[in-house]
């Protein structure tokens, strides 16, 4: 898998962007960038994930550079709620590397009133 | 739809007893469900590989004679902490691929179980 590089912590206004950069620079044409997170003593949440397109959801907007070797995950309008560990997992999903996500340490996302 | 339940939420237990967790997936069918733990202010660390039908696959330094895990249906997922003790204590958390997938995007979509806390005196 390749390997991921984020912020350790960020913080974030409350209704303002929060912008999480992911650095995937060894990153191959057939590896997935998905985002999850995890709000404090839950299970992860899937938000989204993309190839080389962008993407955008109900959730949030995944912006990946033209060489891939970087992306960002956009929450147009954060909310108190959004609080939580944010990990970026670089993976291709087949029977050979099976299923399982590999977690790194994430961006730990604070937003503030 | 999607949900993964996990039972119980927390438990607390004596050194040297067993305790069972559940892993149940509620609306869909998981012909693999993964088994991770995690431990306070660490990320999840990928325990096992679980197959229904099948025996379940350890990642390196997991005793799997300690870690014991039953797939037996495509909904249920059970991991037996034998004679726990204190370093045990741990954040244990389940995820099911959904195969076939609940959505056309969600081919490799894994749902995620709530946790369970298991702390041992």
């Amino acid at each position: 898998d390749a390997k991921t590089t984020q912020p350790p912590s960020m913080d974030c206004a409350e209704g303002r962007a929060a912008n999480l950069p992911c650095n995937h620079s060894t990153i191959s044409g057939n590896e997935y960038v998905y985002w999850y997170r995890q709000i404090h003593s839950q299970g992860p949440q899937y938000i989204i994930h993309g190839l080389k397109n962008n993407e955008t959801n109900e959730m949030a907007s995944l912006i990946i550079t033209e060489d891939r070797k970087s992306s960002t995950l956009i929450l147009p309008h954060a909310t108190l709620r959004d609080t939580a560990v944010y990990y970026c997992i670089v993976r291709v999903f087949n029977s050979n590397s099976g299923y399982a996500l590999n977690f790194g340490k994430g961006t730990s996302l604070l937003v503030t009133p | 739809g999607a949900v993964v339940s996990q039972h119980p939420s927390w438990v607390i237990c004596k050194s040297g007893t067993s305790v069972k967790i559940e892993c149940r997936s509620l609306d869909f069918q998981a012909t693999t469900m993964f088994w991770y733990r995690q431990f306070p202010k660490q990320s999840l660390m990928l325990m096992a590989t679980s197959n229904e039908g099948s025996k379940a696959t350890y990642e390196q330094g997991v005793e799997k004679d300690k870690f014991l895990i039953n797939h037996a249906s495509l909904t249920l997922s059970t991991l037996t902490v034998t004679s726990a003790h204190p370093e045990d204590s741990s954040f244990y958390i389940c995820s099911a691929r959904a195969h076939p997938p609940t959505s056309p995007s969600s081919y490799n979509e894994q749902f995620f179980g709530p946790g369970t806390r298991l702390t041992v005196l």
